[in-house]
């Protein structure tokens, strides 16, 4: 079956640094994976979308990777702020227009 | 901006009630996705219309879970009887995709469920 596998432990990094956060996929590469923003009590927010021709795409302080050797995308949010504290959901196309999802990942960025 | 409208916000409910939820995607998105998170772990689909016609409900326990959108517009998810385990998030989501190709899908804020 198609799998997200994101870091169930929470990340906790201190502003000004580098976040990074890991979203692993099982089978065959998708044609995108996507990424979201959701904070607590809240729906997912859309951030980025990455396909599977792409290696790399960006937005603002966003970067997202694809690797499809390792079968594994990063997140990256540079110079990261206490306002980008909150969960990140990575998600595959798992066929007709349907997304799975990750269990997500906590970022905590203190001052 | 345009937003999916879900309602009600947060519903109490006894065990074996019956429980409803509605969404209003955003106008023109063909596309409309439940998806069901429980705390801590990501967003589930339980059921994917494709304007009125049901594309995905592999997930749905139809023994208890049932959904339509009969005009292809706006969509209501029922669950009747509720049980402990229902207690979650049920989001809506929808899109402007028809495709193959999954563009990014807009949610809303969510309707939480608590059964007692």
């Amino acid at each position: 079956s198609q799998k997200i596998e994101q870091n169930s432990e929470a990340l906790n990094i201190q502003e000004g640094k580098t976040a990074t956060l890991t979203c692993n996929y099982t089978n065959y590469s998708p044609a995108y994976l996507q990424w979201y923003r959701q904070d607590p009590g809240r729906g997912p927010v859309f951030l980025l979308l990455i396909r599977e021709n792409e290696k790399e795409k960006r937005k603002e302080r966003l970067k997202v990777t694809f690797d499809t050797t390792l079968k594994q995308s990063l997140f990256h949010i540079t110079a990261s702020q206490p306002a980008d504290s909150a969960t990140y959901l990575c998600a595959r196309g798992g066929g007709y227009n349907k997304l799975i999802f990750g269990a997500g990942t906590r970022l905590a960025v203190h001052p | 901006e345009a937003e999916v409208a879900q309602s009600p916000r947060y519903k109490i409910t006894e065990k074996s009630q019956a429980v409803a939820f509605w969404c209003d995607p955003i106008s023109g998105h063909a596309t409309l996705y439940w998806y069901r998170q429980i705390l801590g772990q990501g967003p589930e689909l339980l059921v994917q219309f494709q304007d009125e016609s049901v594309v995905d409900d592999s997930q749905l326990p139809k023994d208890r879970f049932s959904a339509e959108r009969l005009k292809g517009v706006d969509s209501t998810l029922k669950i009747q009887p509720a049980e402990l385990g229902d207690s979650a998030m049920y989001l809506c989501a929808s899109s402007p995709s028809t495709g193959k190709n999954t563009g990014e899908l807009f949610f809303g804020e969510g309707s939480r469920l608590t059964v007692l």
